[in-house]
């Protein structure tokens, strides 16, 4: 079975921290590029940061840029989101997904995991 | 950034109809646009990748057609699963990014 399950949200002040992680199974997880999208609550969908397949490329949506770090380690399958310097604005159900192969669409998500940043 | 236009942005159809979503993109990206549906409470799944080529498992009534900058998703005699919400998603240049949804509503 192929799997991708995200754990680390919660509850957090602005201005905190929090860091996602998203473990994979079922498939060969250093072959694909890998991503995080968000959903605000009732919204749609928005891609937030994506990392190369041998982590040597990152790339980042401009509100977050600075204040997320996406990274993975291979060796554990598992995909990482640091986020710093939370703001209300940033609340949403985050989810990873990877790519089902170069500049294709995304073929496995996780099932999400909410961050909600308030005070 | 490119952005990506869906219409509509609501429908409500009945069982057996046919249905056409579009996306338009502000500037051209080639074939490199997806399609996805989202029920609620779920995770995204992908339907159709690179324009036209459908996902395994995906029932045959979806269809997607379009290069450049319009596209379009077809669903022929819509089934009541088919209620969700529908998005488009462009990986042609970064920041990669989706339509605004298109919410079908089964009647």
């Amino acid at each position: 079975q192929v799997h991708m399950v995200e754990s680390g949200g919660g509850v957090v002040q602005p201005g905190r921290s929090l860091r996602l992680s998203c473990v994979a199974s079922g498939f060969t997880f250093r072959n694909f590029g890998t991503h995080w999208v968000r959903q605000a609550p009732g919204r749609g969908l928005e891609w937030v940061a994506g990392i190369s397949d041998d982590a040597t490329g990152q790339s980042y949506i401009d509100s977050v840029r600075g204040r997320f770090t996406i990274s993975r380690d291979n060796s554990k399958n598992t995909l990482y989101l640091q986020m710093a310097s939370l703001r209300p604005e940033d609340t949403a159900v985050y989810f990873c997904a990877k790519e089902h192969g170069s500049f294709d669409g995304f073929d496995i998500w996780g099932q999400g995991t909410m961050v909600t940043v308030s005070s | 950034e490119i952005v990506l236009t869906q219409s509509p942005d609501f429908q409500s159809v009945t069982p057996k109809e046919k249905v056409t979503i579009t996306c338009r993109a502000s500037q051209s990206i080639g074939s490199r646009l997806h399609w996805y549906q989202q029920k609620p409470d779920q995770s995204p799944k992908l339907l159709i990748k690179s324009a036209s080529q459908s996902m395994s498992g995906v029932p045959s009534r979806f269809s997607g057609s379009g290069s450049g900058t319009d596209f379009t998703l077809t669903i022929n005699s819509l089934e009541a699963e088919d209620a969700a919400a529908y998005y488009c998603h462009q990986t042609s240049s970064l920041p990669y990014t989706f339509g605004q949804g298109t919410k079908l509503d089964i009647k």
